[in-house]
């Protein structure tokens, strides 16, 4: 069964640093794809990249890049320039494809605080 | 704009009340998914529907139920037998994948709803 482990409760960050936030998975799927997810105080989950696993290039979307080992199993999110909006809490998520259906396991995310 | 509403923001429930959560999307997705949040804890899926009029139990449906009459709206129903309904429920929707395998379309959330016990 797929697993995301989220090592990593909180991280704190200055504004306008970069900063990583950990994600490691296990799946026995040999195609699989990792979704990293946004959830302010507010509650919402912001969808904010995708990395498949046979991506050449490691996913990008502005501000926001993975980091992606597959051989360590590990798709890392880097948040460049942080800003004080960018706190939250942070989720990465792998589908899980038993039945033929998107099912996404989380970890237990990642609180992240800016500060000024 | 497209997306997807949850009603109401905060809802509260006597003991031996059923409740429902509403959930409606105006984004043409054929899959709609319910999940449970914990305080200090990720999602957790309850139900889901790929197409109307189906729907699949999640890991957590115990004490949960759901409809799919119309494409747009997928309502939970929080029954008296779910003992610990407090939490934080997300409803979300995304395309149905097109062919067997993994998938890169990304499941589209609403803001939530916070059910407590009075």
């Amino acid at each position: 069964a797929q697993k995301i482990t989220q090592t990593q409760p909180g991280m704190f960050v200055q504004e306008k640093e970069a900063v990583t936030l950990d994600c490691t998975y296990d799946t026995s799927d040999q195609s699989y794809g990792l979704f990293w997810y946004k959830q302010p105080s507010s509650g919402e989950m912001i969808f904010l990249i995708y990395q498949g696993s046979y991506d050449e290039q490691n996913a990008t979307e502005g501000r926001y890049s993975l980091n992606f080992q597959k051989a360590r199993k590990s798709a890392n999110l880097v948040i460049s320039a942080s800003q004080l909006g960018d706190s939250a809490m942070y989720f990465c998520a792998i589908p899980s494809m038993n039945t033929g259906f998107q099912k996404l396991v989380f970890g237990t995310g990642t609180r992240l605080l800016v500060s000024p | 704009d497209g997306g997807i509403t949850q009603s109401p923001k905060y809802l509260f429930r006597k003991e031996g009340q059923n409740v429902t959560l509403s959930c409606e999307q105006n984004l043409n997705h054929d899959a709609m998914y319910w999940y449970r949040q914990d305080p200090g804890q990720g999602l957790r899926l309850i139900y889901y529907s790929q197409i109307v009029n189906d729907f699949q139990k999640g890991d957590i449906a115990e004490g949960y139920s759901v409809s799919r009459e119309k494409k747009e709206s997928f309502p939970l129903t929080v029954t008296s037998a779910q003992k610990n309904p407090t939490a934080f429920y997300l409803c979300a929707s995304s395309d149905r994948q097109g062919a067997p395998g993994y998938s890169n379309q990304p499941q589209h959330f609403g803001d939530g709803t916070r059910l407590s016990i009075l």
